[in-house]
């Protein structure tokens, strides 16, 4: 299996702008996790899928974060209008039911100026 | 509200210096205790679970037990490729990492 994957790995935009970001889950696998990580705030969950349904988006920061999982092989993070404190890495991870551990894709660092 | 809190923040060993780092949690229905390896420019690689106070896993020169209250994983006689930042994580269908050790092995 490849693992997961997560598209772009390397995104610089401009502030106001839209960014997407993109993951495919392992195959299998029921469950989806976006989280951000920086050196002050560490690994945050920013939203969690069950199945392809949003379970809990109580970590999103706010109203320009959207993510979405049209189907089980894939995901998107989306971010309008972008602004440089979402400067980060966005990573995504899978897992295969409630009682395992998750699987992490690679990140995507995001750099807004 | 879970927290998990891991210390100390930061390791510096020489090589085959053994040592422990510390990982207590406040989870309410905890599930599993996650182990995680993080190496810099890479996402989380996944270690151990430990779902059951006085449970212990091994792997390779890395042993994580826990207890009701903390997880420890202990790192006999470390090597510099063991240099990492390493993270725990507890909870049930979402979990809640702490902030990481990380840890420097200096040959």
């Amino acid at each position: 299996d490849a693992g997961v994957i997560q598209s772009p790995r390397h995104e610089v935009t401009e502030m106001g702008q839209e960014v997407t970001l993109r993951c495919k889950p392992i195959s299998g696998h029921d469950y989806l996790f976006w989280y951000r990580q920086t050196m002050m705030r560490g690994l945050e969950l920013l939203i969690y899928f069950n199945n392809n349904v949003p379970i809990d988006d109580s970590g999103m920061p706010e109203d320009r974060f959207s993510a979405k999982m049209p189907n089980a092989s894939f995901s998107t993070l989306k971010i309008q209008p972008s602004e440089p404190r979402d400067s980060a890495v966005y990573f995504c991870a899978s897992r295969r039911d409630r009682y395992n551990e998750q699987f992490f894709g690679p990140g995507t660092r995001l750099t807004v100026l | 509200e879970d927290q998990v809190t891991q210390s100390p923040e930061a390791l510096r060993l020489q090589e085959g210096e053994s040592s422990s780092l510390n990982c207590s949690y406040t989870v309410s229905g905890l599930r599993g205790l996650f182990w995680y390896r993080q190496d810099p420019g890479k996402g989380p690689e996944f270690l151990f679970t430990l779902y059951s106070a006085g449970e212990e896993k091994e792997k390779e020169r890395l042993k994580a037990t826990l207890t009701k209250k903390e997880s420890f994983l202990h790192i006999t006689a470390p090597k510099p490729e063991d240099s990492a930042t390493y993270l725990c994580a507890g909870g049930y269908q979402k979990v809640t990492f702490g902030t990481g050790t990380k840890l420097q092995v200096i040959p």
